[in-house]
């Protein structure tokens, strides 16, 4: 288990709804990032968070937000949900400060849109 | 731009057999770092190993093998002897840029791999 954990394991909404995501980051690690995954499909990088800033960000429109807090635990804020937000959300954590900056996975949250 | 291709979708073998998941990768940056991760059903990706562009040695460990060629921007990784747990989704991934510094991962589209019995 890498220490990455993830809340909560499934959530359905429905469309025009607002919904939070949350990332505990494992011991050690400063960085979060946050990646999307629709069905069959690899993961998309949504946005980076380090040291409490968005430090990079993918082609998500602005509805896509995000939090890092001082212990390093992050959120994923999504608003005027979608059908297609329907997808896997999965948070990664790392250090930019180590030799290597690995980014290890938690277990995901699976968002359905109805 | 970066870009990953896993060409091979879905690859079904019998336990025992060995099995090479394809890797190509596209980027203009002279440091970058590779990545292999392993999917299971549960849905978290694993990490297998990291590799970055300035370091073309091969790597075993155990059943597992990679073959990294900057010459053909390929990452190949070998499966000896599968197992049915090998059973996963694969995905290579790319992340350009030295450490230390931000950077996403950017991921292929995955390949399937089943091993039965």
């Amino acid at each position: 288990e890498t220490g990455v954990t993830q809340s909560p394991t499934h959530l359905i909404k429905t469309r025009g709804q607002q919904v939070t995501l949350r990332c505990s980051s494992q011991s050690g690690h400063n960085t979060v990032s946050w990646y999307q995954q629709a069905l069959g499909q690899g993961p998309q990088f949504i946005f980076q968070y380090y040291r409490e800033e968005e430090n990079g960000r993918g082609n998500f429109p602005p509805r896509f937000s995000g939090l890092q807090f001082p212990n390093y635990s992050s959120e994923l804020n999504v608003n005027a949900l979608e059908l297609d937000d329907s997808a896997l959300y999965l948070c990664a954590s790392s250090s930019l400060t180590a030799g290597t900056d690995t980014q290890y996975f938690g277990p995901g949250t699976r968002l359905t849109v109805l | 731009a970066q870009k990953v291709t896993q060409a091979q979708t879905e690859i079904s073998v019998v336990e025992k057999e060995d099995v090479t998941l394809d890797c190509v990768y596209e980027t203009r940056d002279t440091t970058y770092y590779l990545f292999w991760y392993k999917q299971p059903p549960s849905g978290e990706l694993v990490f297998l190993i990291r590799r970055n562009s300035f370091d073309e040695q091969n790597e075993i460990s155990g059943r597992y093998s990679w073959n990294f060629q900057k010459s053909t921007s390929s990452f190949n990784f070998t499966i000896t002897a599968s197992q049915v747990v090998d059973s996963a989704v694969y995905f290579c991934a790319l992340r350009a840029g030295p450490a230390g510094t931000a950077s996403k991962l950017t991921f292929g589209t995955g390949t399937r791999l089943q091993v039965t019995l």
